[in-house]
């Protein structure tokens, strides 16, 4: 498909374990953010990539998420030793600019337990 | 699905009615703001948006309001029908700074 894709879908974590959520976004797409939204709130900025350069990680919760975009491409977000705390929904989004509509993903539902 | 709107304002409406939905904006210095409609289990999807040179914007269906003395901004959906049960958020930023900021999302139930 031509949308955003992000993998995997559910995600459930033992406390304490170490997690990898993958953002394939739009094809050609320089922009690329990741969110954060908790049940019935609207989503958080966590952090932002322009091509392989991450340009803002002002929203990343704690020095335990870490986010890559290697080849400006394909990003990853990595939790470290998660908490329950973290337990949300992690949306991906792309943009054709940074300051352009943003066309998101499915998102992957995390569960700490 | 996710259950969604545990805290969320709702908007009940009957199918084939007009839908309005409001947003108050907290940043007087936004110029672009977006109405996004996300479904249960999904990422939000663009509806509609608009800059701050115009008061009024249509689309398929959707109109979008912009009052900047006020800063309110509101959705108009025409006709409503069952597929449009999903929260809408709004979202608004300044053309210096790429971050959204987003509004706190409107449950829309559609009654048969």
């Amino acid at each position: 498909g031509a949308g955003v894709s992000q993998s995997p879908r559910y995600k459930v974590a033992k406390r304490g374990q170490d997690v990898a959520l993958r953002c394939d976004p739009i094809s050609g797409h320089v922009s690329l953010f990741w969110y954060q939204q908790a049940l019935g709130q609207g989503p958080e900025f966590l952090t932002y990539f322009q091509n392989e350069a991450q340009l803002d990680k002002s929203g990343l919760p704690s020095d335990r998420f870490f986010a890559e975009r290697p080849e400006g491409s394909v990003s990853t977000l990595k939790i470290q030793r998660t908490q329950q705390e973290d337990s949300a929904v992690y949306l991906c989004a792309s943009s054709s600019r940074g300051d352009g509509e943003q066309y998101f993903g499915p998102g992957t539902r995390l569960t700490v337990t | 699905g996710e259950s969604v709107g545990l805290h969320l304002p709702t908007l009940s409406v009957q199918e084939g009615d007009n839908s309005i939905i409001n947003c108050a904006y907290s940043n007087s210095a936004s110029d672009y703001f977006i109405w996004y409609k996300q479904e249960s289990g999904k990422g939000p999807q663009f509806i509609i948006d608009i800059r701050s040179n115009m008061d009024k914007r249509q689309g398929q269906r959707v109109t979008v309001l912009l009052n900047k003395t006020v800063k309110h901004l509101s959705l108009q959906i025409a006709a409503t029908q069952p597929g449009d049960s999903a929260v809408y958020f709004c979202a608004e930023n300044d053309d210096s700074n790429y971050q959204l900021i987003w509004g706190a999302g409107t449950k829309l139930i559609i009654k048969p």
